[in-house]
């Protein structure tokens, strides 16, 4: 069973618009939530993360928006640009699971010059 | 450039042979974790360990896959007796502290690419 799901395999964007990536989870005890991006041949890296008593978090082009009763979590890329055509993979911890992460699938992100 | 290091970098072995996967932490971190990710699947926890201990090992295979992190030395995942299925890219993350706080980052290595025949 898939606790974190990324139900998007691939994006495909515009140099300058918007990039929204989705996330959905289904273990309410999941308390803390991170994306990775991660380009072929690499190992993914850390990009943004959030807790569960933050709805919003920012970080330069890079926000994450958590809606716990949806149990739905989205990153938002603004503006996207080229260098951000990756994998990004959705995770999610728990303190009663020390905290390692159940990932997500993964969403191919393309962004057209 | 203090990052996680693993190697090989690619893996080929025939069935029935053995793979020995070695990853280095970060310099200062003593936390390691072991991941698979399987084509078209994301990254599946398999195995946390600290020096000379391991502390979770939930989502390790109960047979043929062991894992060790010496006092010295870098972490080795080990696949005896290796089957098609075990065709993989393993990802090793280390971290500074115990994933306790939850705010703690871990860091990936580049990842060994398994291929058996």
């Amino acid at each position: 069973d898939q606790q974190v799901k990324q139900n998007s395999p691939s994006l495909s964007v515009q140099e300058g618009r918007i990039s929204i990536l989705n996330c959905d989870y289904t273990n309410s005890m999941f308390d803390y939530f991170l994306w990775y991006k991660k380009y072929p041949a690499e190992g993914p890296t850390f990009l943004i993360s959030i807790s569960s008593i933050k709805d919003k978090n920012e970080d330069g082009r890079f926000t994450v928006f958590l809606n716990k009763s949806a149990k739905h979590l989205s990153l938002h890329i603004v503006p996207s640009q080229p260098g951000d055509s990756a994998v990004y993979f959705c995770a999610a911890s728990a303190a009663g699971g020390s905290y390692i992460p159940t990932f997500g699938r993964g969403t191919s992100l393309i962004v057209h010059p | 450039n203090a990052g996680v290091m693993q190697n090989p970098r690619h893996l080929v072995r025939r069935r029935g042979q053995e793979a020995r996967l070695r990853c280095s932490p970060m310099k200062g971190h003593s936390h390691v974790y072991w991941y698979r990710q399987l084509p078209e699947e994301g990254l599946k926890f398999m195995v946390y360990l600290q020096k000379e201990n391991i502390i979770d090992e939930s989502g390790m295979p109960k047979e043929r896959f062991s894992a060790e992190f010496p006092k010295e030395g870098p972490s080795i995942l080990r696949i005896q007796q290796v089957v098609r299925g075990d065709s993989a890219a393993y990802f090793c993350a280390s971290s500074l502290t115990r994933q306790g706080s939850g705010t703690d980052t871990q860091y990936f290595g580049p990842g060994t690419r398994l291929t058996v025949l």
